[in-house]
């Protein structure tokens, strides 16, 4: 009865390569978000979806892209991976955009790029 | 979203109180104070926030000064396993509002 689950939990990949996290909440959000946490275990905000459409678009390379098939999901696709793009990516839901009832976070992709 | 001070780590024994302050000087009037936690490895997680009120869940409390310039948060009888970073945040409600983590307070509970 997870409530936001992500696959995989570990990720590592050659430098290159093109890989995706799927995350999935059976909360009934509305929202969807995903997070970056780097080495210095600074969290920052990448991409928001309310309802399958994206509202929060932070300055993240072209190579990475969300995409929504129905508002409980929300995947990953990063191409062409690089070193900096290791990190733990964490997903997350609320029920409004904007999160005013709290958000609720998955247990994190850690993907290694080597 | 305003910014938020924290002291970067404190200690507290088992079975006391810890009690986590927040600088939140610059608040605006329609935002709220939110606290999560980070416990080692794991993903963020909510504990409490409130507007102007003081809340209490059956995590945590929060107190917000009635100038709303800062606010503590209380937890109430602290075990090992509330060692974690602590994040105070302010946020608006909004389609573009966004959560955004600053580096927070490392607690770390003793025995």
């Amino acid at each position: 009865d997870t409530a936001v689950s992500q696959t995989p939990k570990y990720l590592v990949t050659q430098m290159g390569n093109d890989k995706s996290i799927k995350c999935e909440q059976n909360l009934g959000h509305d929202t969807m978000y995903w997070y970056k946490q780097d080495s210095k275990k600074f969290l920052k905000i990448m991409f928001s979806y309310n309802n399958k459409e994206l509202i929060i678009n932070e300055t993240v390379p072209n190579r990475f892209s969300p995409k929504s098939p129905d508002k409980a999901h929300l995947n990953l696709h990063i191409n062409s991976l690089e070193l900096g793009d290791s990190a733990v990516y964490f997903c997350a839901s609320s029920q409004e955009a904007g999160g005013a009832g709290g958000y609720t976070f998955g247990s994190g992709t850690r993907l290694t790029v080597v | 979203d305003a910014k938020t001070t924290q002291p970067t780590s404190m200690d507290c024994a088992e079975g006391r109180a810890a009690n986590l302050p927040c600088n939140h000087s610059t608040i605006s009037g329609n935002e709220y104070v939110y606290w999560y936690r980070q416990i080692h490895s794991q993903g963020p997680q909510y504990i409490i926030h409130g507007l102007k009120n003081n809340e209490t869940n059956e995590m945590a409390s929060l107190i917000i000064t009635e100038d709303r310039k800062s606010s503590t948060l209380i937890l109430p009888h602290a075990t090992l396993r509330d060692t974690a970073v602590y994040y105070c945040i302010v946020l608006s409600t909004g389609t573009a509002s966004k959560l955004t983590f600053g580096t927070g307070t490392r607690l770390q509970v003793t025995l």
